[in-house]
């Protein structure tokens, strides 16, 4: 069975930074491109980054370009997301995806970042 | 950066009767190479991930009732409940991935009339 387990969230100042960690299990790790989808509280779906199998291409979404960095690391069967300079509008339950050829068939349950005073 | 519109921004549906949820892209999301449509459709109950439905505009995931299905081409989709009922009860989403950019609906409440 495909999971996913997100780590890494929580309270952190306007201006700090926080990595997050998903942790995969149940399917090849470097055969799929893996991303963030992040939600705030009571809007919808917003797409962050995504990153290839390998690891060699990286997009992001013009909110988080020059402050979040995407990774993986393929030995540990783990993506990560380091985000640098948190505004308040980074707040929000951020998702790590499987993409299956673009479109997202495993979630996580996904973890909670807030960024405030 | 391709815009996906859905309409309604919310929606109530009897009990057994149908549900449509329309979603239009800002442009094209039809590979021509391939003739494929880089549109999915999710669900989403509340506290619980998106969950994915329909790829491909058209084509159902393993597990998802029949009475779902995506139509349309080009920039103009629909997501048909047909039958409706309580357990559908979610926000739906469409997203494109025509774009290494990808971006989503901003979402539509389905409720039970």
């Amino acid at each position: 069975e495909m999971q996913l387990l997100e780590s890494g969230g929580g309270l952190v100042q306007p201006g700090g930074s926080l990595r997050l960690s998903c942790a995969a299990s149940g399917f090849i790790f470097t055969n799929y491109a893996l991303a963030w989808v992040r939600q705030a509280p009571g809007k919808g779906l917003e797409w962050v980054s995504v990153i290839t199998g390998s690891g060699s291409s990286t997009y992001y979404a013009d909110s988080v370009k020059d402050r979040f960095t995407i990774s993986r690391d393929n030995s540990k069967n783990t993506l990560y997301l380091q985000m640098n300079n948190l505004r308040a509008e980074d707040t929000a339950v951020y998702y790590c995806a499987k993409d299956f050829s673009g479109s997202f068939d495993c979630w996580g349950q996904g973890t909670l970042v807030t960024v405030s005073s | 950066d391709i815009v996906m519109t859905q309409s309604p921004d919310s929606l109530a549906v009897s009990l057994g009767e149908r549900a449509t949820i329309n979603c239009k892209s800002s442009q094209s999301v039809l590979y021509s190479s391939n003739n494929k449509n880089y549109l999915a459709w999710y669900q989403q109950k509340p506290g619980q991930p998106p969950k994915l439905l329909i790829s491909w505009a058209s084509t159902r995931e393993s597990g998802v009732p029949d009475r779902f299905s995506g139509s349309g081409s080009g920039t103009d989709f629909t997501l048909t409940i047909d039958s409706l009922q309580a357990e559908d009860v979610a926000v739906y989403y469409c997203q494109q991935y025509y774009s290494y950019i990808n971006t989503f609906g901003q979402g539509t409440k389905l409720e039970i009339k």
